[in-house]
């Protein structure tokens, strides 16, 4: 079946420095999704990419689609502590079922 | 707008017992699924419905039975829960199907002693 890579697991950084969290799909996506957990809540959605090479901006977040549609990245620029949580990426083959991955958990030191 | 709720928020079973994860939207959404939420592991499909009376398995639906009466209602069901069930357990609904923007319920804990 898919898979839904994404590295690294944990990362802590010191408020100001950048971010980023890499996703990898075992297979060919027709789009991937961004959502973003807060400690003690629950996934809400951020984006999502579908063209081939596709790049988006929401203020200091940037999500990347890579050009074989099978990984992504989001990135943070000068984080602050408001983006403490967790990010998971997950990947659509074209069916009814998105497969998460493992989650990204960004921890920020003021 | 409540969205999508679930109750219960916590529960505690003991093994072999069984019970009921309520989730109720009011989006007028035709996909439901529920999540599992293990550490380090992301979220797990168990089940998912693309419309009332339709639903379907997704990767880890051993356990759990689901049905789809209404549009609104997708009650998941643990038969006989055991240790390895102890989770927090999210429900998601979107417009269409699995592939558009995922609301989820405030999740429910369950411990399974």
């Amino acid at each position: 079946g898919q898979q839904v890579m994404q590295i690294p697991q944990y990362q802590h950084v010191q408020e100001g420095e950048d971010f980023t969290t890499y996703c990898n799909s075992s297979t060919t996506l027709s789009n991937i999704q961004w959502y973003k957990q807060r400690p003690g809540g629950h996934p809400v959605f951020l984006i999502q990419l579908v063209k081939s090479g596709e790049v988006k901006k929401q203020k200091r977040l940037t999500f990347q689609f890579g050009e074989a549609k099978k990984n992504s990245s989001l990135h943070i620029t000068a984080t602050q502590t408001t983006d403490v949580g967790t990010y998971f990426c997950a990947g659509d083959n074209a069916g009814n079922m998105l497969t998460f991955g493992g989650g990204t958990r960004l921890m920020v030191k003021p | 707008n409540a969205g999508v709720t679930q109750t219960p928020k916590f529960q505690v079973l003991k093994t072999g017992q069984s019970m009921t994860l309520q989730c109720a939207q009011d989006m007028n959404h035709e996909y439901m699924s529920w999540y599992r939420q293990d550490p380090g592991m992301g979220l797990r499909l168990i089940h998912y419905s693309v419309g009332a009376g339709i639903t379907d398995q997704g990767e880890v639906p051993n356990g759990y039975n689901v049905s789809r009466s209404t549009t609104e209602d997708f009650p998941l069901r643990l038969l006989s829960a055991a240790p390895s069930q102890t989770s927090v357990y999210f429900c998601a609904s979107s417009y269409s199907s699995g592939t558009g923007e995922l609301f989820f319920g405030e999740g429910s804990r369950l411990t399974v002693l």
